[in-house]
């Protein structure tokens, strides 16, 4: 079984839509969550941690769900700047090694 | 401020070859990791260091690939011989502190003839 699944997509909305991606992971020893963000032909970057309480960050709010291993990404009011692959990352259970969810591609239409 | 540097951005090679990717991470980080991303297998962990010292190599893929880090400012990873199918983009990323944040270098795209 893969440490993180994700749905690859691709999801493809319009402008200003809201759009929820998820998350599933494998070891409940876990200890550190973030969305990476990639854009095409270029490196991953941080789009944000998630923390157990939850945190929002302007358009983009992250939940994490510890008893379903679950976690998801949520963004509102799309804009075509967003259009990427979003990458869902979990620690292992040293914190140390990133397990990387294989990404799931947006693409938001005008 | 400067990011974790790559070099080089691209290399294409015959197969067979020796093959050698740099890595400069940022300042004053402590952890760097290699990444191997392909379409099929996705972004997969290779290796990586704690103040220099390889902590884990099991994602390694076999022993044609290694990995060292001789001071906190320079890591390379070398292919010898190189195959077809070691063609993907390798990342290289630096870190500070366990478990923290990692930032990405802006890759090197292998190509294997």
């Amino acid at each position: 079984r893969k440490e993180v699944e994700q749905d690859p997509g691709p999801f493809n909305v319009p402008e200003g839509a809201t759009v929820a991606f998820n998350c599933t992971y494998s070891n409940s020893a876990s200890q550190s969550f973030f969305w990476y963000r990639q854009d095409c032909r270029k490196e991953p970057k941080l789009l944000m941690s998630v923390y157990s309480s939850g945190n929002e960050d302007g358009r983009f709010t992250a939940q994490l769900n510890r008893a379903s291993q679950y976690i998801s990404l949520l963004i509102r009011d799309s804009k075509l700047s967003d259009s990427a692959t979003y990458l869902c990352v979990v620690s292992g259970a040293t914190g140390n090694q990133f397990y990387f969810g294989t990404g799931t591609s947006l693409t938001v239409i005008p | 401020d400067a990011g974790v540097i790559q070099s080089p951005r691209h290399e294409v090679t015959e197969m067979g070859q020796e093959v050698t990717l740099r890595c400069k991470p940022i300042s004053g980080h402590d952890y760097l990791f290699w990444y191997r991303q392909t379409m099929m297998r996705g972004l997969e962990l290779l290796i990586y260091f704690n103040n220099n010292v390889p902590i884990d190599d099991s994602g390694m893929p076999e022993d044609r690939f290694s990995a060292k880090m001789p001071n906190a400012s320079f890591s390379t990873l070398k292919i010898q011989p190189s195959e077809p199918r070691d063609s993907a983009v390798y990342f290289c990323a630096s870190s500070v502190g366990q478990g923290k944040t990692q930032y990405f270098g802006p890759g090197t795209r292998l190509l294997v003839l």
